[in-house]
């Protein structure tokens, strides 16, 4: 299987930060890669798809980079609503897997 | 707009069989190049992916959970379901089911539902 390793576990930013997130994948998954915004007690939500794409509907404060196996997801500026839990996801290969999340919390 | 919705029970006794359906709307599960796909969330954890149909009929099950797990569907309901056997309370979960595009993504997913293994 692809392990996925997200850094840091958590986070604390505040209101405007901008803040970034990793994804680190054990191989090479080109550009298969997602990314999730998840609240409690919620579904995940697709921010970014393939890497780089925002998803339709998304703001585009968020952001996504990488190939390979490293991967970078940005929010530019912090909204309130964006204080949740962040997940990465490669499609390369089956079985499909997620990292284990990134906290995002307020400062 | 593509729903999907989970049902089924929400209190499973160990060694027995959880049992899960997820009904479709807004989209055909028999037909086009999606896929239809379960994953679970223990609490606290990550998302495990647990399988995936095609409108094909065709199945891909997660390695580690592959002996113990069987997706089926109803194309007059437009619903596919999740059998697990066996099951402990590691199993306790929230079950989601989601559409999975071609190149992998999870664009839809339904609201999810909890199963507890406990007698």
């Amino acid at each position: 299987d692809i392990q996925m390793t997200q850094s840091p576990s958590s986070l604390s930013a505040s209101v405007g930060d901008r803040v970034t997130l990793t994804c680190q994948a054990s191989e090479d998954i080109s550009n298969y890669l997602n990314w999730f915004q998840q609240k409690p007690g919620k579904a995940p939500k697709l921010l970014i798809h393939d890497a780089s794409s925002l998803q339709t509907g998304v703001p585009s404060r968020f952001s996504g980079s990488g190939s390979g196996t490293n991967f970078t997801f940005s929010i530019s500026s912090l909204q309130p609503e964006d204080f949740a839990r962040y997940y990465c996801q490669q499609c390369k290969n089956l079985p499909i897997t997620f990292g284990q999340g990134t906290r995002l919390e307020t400062k | 707009q593509v729903q999907l919705q989970e049902s089924g029970p929400g209190l499973v006794k160990p060694s027995q069989t959880l049992s899960l359906s997820c009904t479709v709307s807004g989209d055909s599960i028999s037909r086009g190049s999606y896929s239809w796909s379960w994953i679970r969330q223990p609490a606290g954890k990550t998302l495990e992916w647990i399988g995936r149909m095609y409108s094909t009929g065709s199945i891909n099950y997660n390695p580690s959970l592959e002996s113990r797990v069987t997706m089926s569907r109803d194309t007059s309901k437009n619903q596919f379901s999740l059998k697990l056997s066996s099951v402990t309370a590691a199993d306790t979960a929230v079950y989601y089911c989601a559409r999975l595009g071609g190149t992998g993504v999870f664009d839809y997913w339904g609201q999810g539902t909890l199963v507890t293994v406990s007698s």
